[in-house]
């Protein structure tokens, strides 16, 4: 149980395009879901909290209108990576968790390459 | 700003020896330690969520200790395999519920 899948896991794209990164909770109903990019050999750095038909908090630096997020149902949050440059380049990964509890299960992450 | 270290950043062990890594994490307003197991092309697995001081967890060869006031917590690999060979995450959870996470220990088990 507790199976997030993310899709894609891979998108190469070109600079000033947008790309959309699906999260989905496929055996439960996630009520949170969070956004992280990880840059080489940093470590996950939390970009925002979704709430389930609620806009997203965004973390200090995290430019909201570069990064759209919509959590429109209890099993799919989506994360748009707006007019994308190469220094978006970075690997995003997915979690999402239940009311009450202490644990997040995580997505496999997608790999944005921005040529 | 809160910082989260772990140490060491990789490290190679033979088969059968035991292992441990550390996580340093604020030693204020905690509410919980989360370890997880990371393999390449894999999703982040959880091992163990610790909440009180002194807190021992144990999963079969892992276990782990926490020690709040202090702001650490162990992880330690009983007769590692080569299977055990991932990324360990520590991440700290404050009393805002923001997860911050260390770097993460690179553990690779020589057959």
């Amino acid at each position: 149980g507790a199976v997030v899948s993310q899709h894609p896991s891979r998108v190469i794209c070109k600079s000033g395009t947008s790309v959309k990164i699906e999260c989905r909770s496929l055996d439960f109903q996630a009520t949170t879901m969070f956004w992280y990019r990880q840059f080489p050999k940093q470590s996950l750095m939390l970009m925002a909290t979704s709430n389930e038909g609620s806009k997203a908090t965004y973390e200090q630096g995290v430019e909201k209108d570069k990064f759209l997020i919509n959590h429109a149902s209890l099993t799919l949050s989506t994360l748009t990576v707006t007019s994308a440059h190469p220094e978006d380049s970075s690997f995003y990964i997915c979690s999402a968790t239940v009311a009450g509890s202490y644990e997040q299960y995580f997505g496999p992450g997608t790999r944005l390459t921005v040529t | 700003i809160l910082n989260v270290e772990q140490s060491p950043q990789s490290l190679h062990v033979q088969e059968g020896d035991s292992t441990n890594f550390t996580c340093s994490f604020p030693s204020s307003n905690f509410y919980a330690l989360h370890w997880y197991r990371w393999e390449t092309a894999k999703s982040p697995e959880a091992l163990f969520v610790m909440t009180l001081n002194g807190d021992e967890k144990k999963k079969g060869r892992i276990s782990a200790t926490l020690n709040t006031k202090e702001g650490y917590s162990y992880l330690y690999i009983k007769g590692s395999q080569p299977e055990d060979s991932a990324t360990y995450l520590c991440a700290f959870r404050s009393g805002t519920y923001k997860y911050i996470f260390g770097t993460g220990t690179r553990l690779k088990v020589l057959a």
